[in-house]
């Protein structure tokens, strides 16, 4: 199975700072990478797919890049609303799997 | 608008066996996979398993913890997935989402459902 190794593992930032996660994957998945935003007590949201594509209807204030073995996500300038814990994915190969996660958090 | 809606969680025994059900609307369910994704209490997402479209046999993968216990059926006149969870343990006990995403999708779709809790305790 592919290992996803996402970090910082936990993060605290300021409204309106630029947060940064990136996340490894154990060997060559293209660009076939999704990053999820997941409240507490609800579903995971997709906001970016193929590495660097904005999923329709999200805020351009998010953005990924990357491909091969190495991912960035970006929220371009942090809102209140942004606090979550987000999940980097590859569907590279089965099975799917997820980066253990990065929870942000409002310094 | 796409919509999936788990239900059939709940409080069950140690080797004692559950049925879930994905209901969808608003897409073409049948052109889609559908995959099981399942998240422990406090902790990440597990990928449990899919089912392949008609066009790809309606074949179906699973993760190796689940695989000869968890069995993924699909009903494509109802846009209805099933998720039948034998034999279940206490680490099974989690929530249990629905989606055709977490795969290469074509057109690109990514929807979720609530998600049902799945308890496993004597």
């Amino acid at each position: 199975d592919i290992q996803m190794t996402q970090s910082p593992s936990s993060l605290s930032a300021s409204v309106g700072d630029r947060v940064t996660i990136t996340c490894q994957a154990s060997q060559d998945i293209s660009n076939y990478l999704n990053w999820y935003q997941q409240k507490p007590g609800k579903a995971p949201k997709l906001l970016i797919y193929d590495a660097s594509n904005l999923e329709t209807g999200v805020p351009s204030r998010f953005s990924g890049s990357g491909s091969g073995t190495g991912f960035t996500f970006t929220i371009s300038s942090l809102q209140p609303e942004d606090i979550a814990t987000y999940y980097c994915q590859q569907y590279d190969n089965l099975p799917p799997t997820f980066g253990q996660g990065t929870r942000l958090e409002i310094k | 608008e796409v919509q999936l809606v788990e239900s059939g969680g709940g409080l069950v025994q140690p080797g004692r066996s559950l049925r879930l059900s994905c209901t969808a609307s608003g897409f073409t369910f049948r052109d889609y996979a559908i995959s099981w994704v399942r998240q422990a209490p406090g902790k990440g997402l597990e990928w449990v398993g899919l089912i392949r479209n008609k066009a790809y046999g309606g074949t179906t993968e699973y993760a190796a913890s689940v695989k000869g216990r968890f069995t993924i059926s699909r009903d494509d006149s109802k846009s209805i997935a099933y998720l039948q969870l034998n034999s279940l343990q206490s680490e099974d006990t989690a929530v249990y989402y629905c989606t055709p995403g977490v795969v290469a999708t074509m057109p690109h779709l990514d929807s979720w459902g609530q998600g049902t809790l799945v308890t496993v305790s004597s």
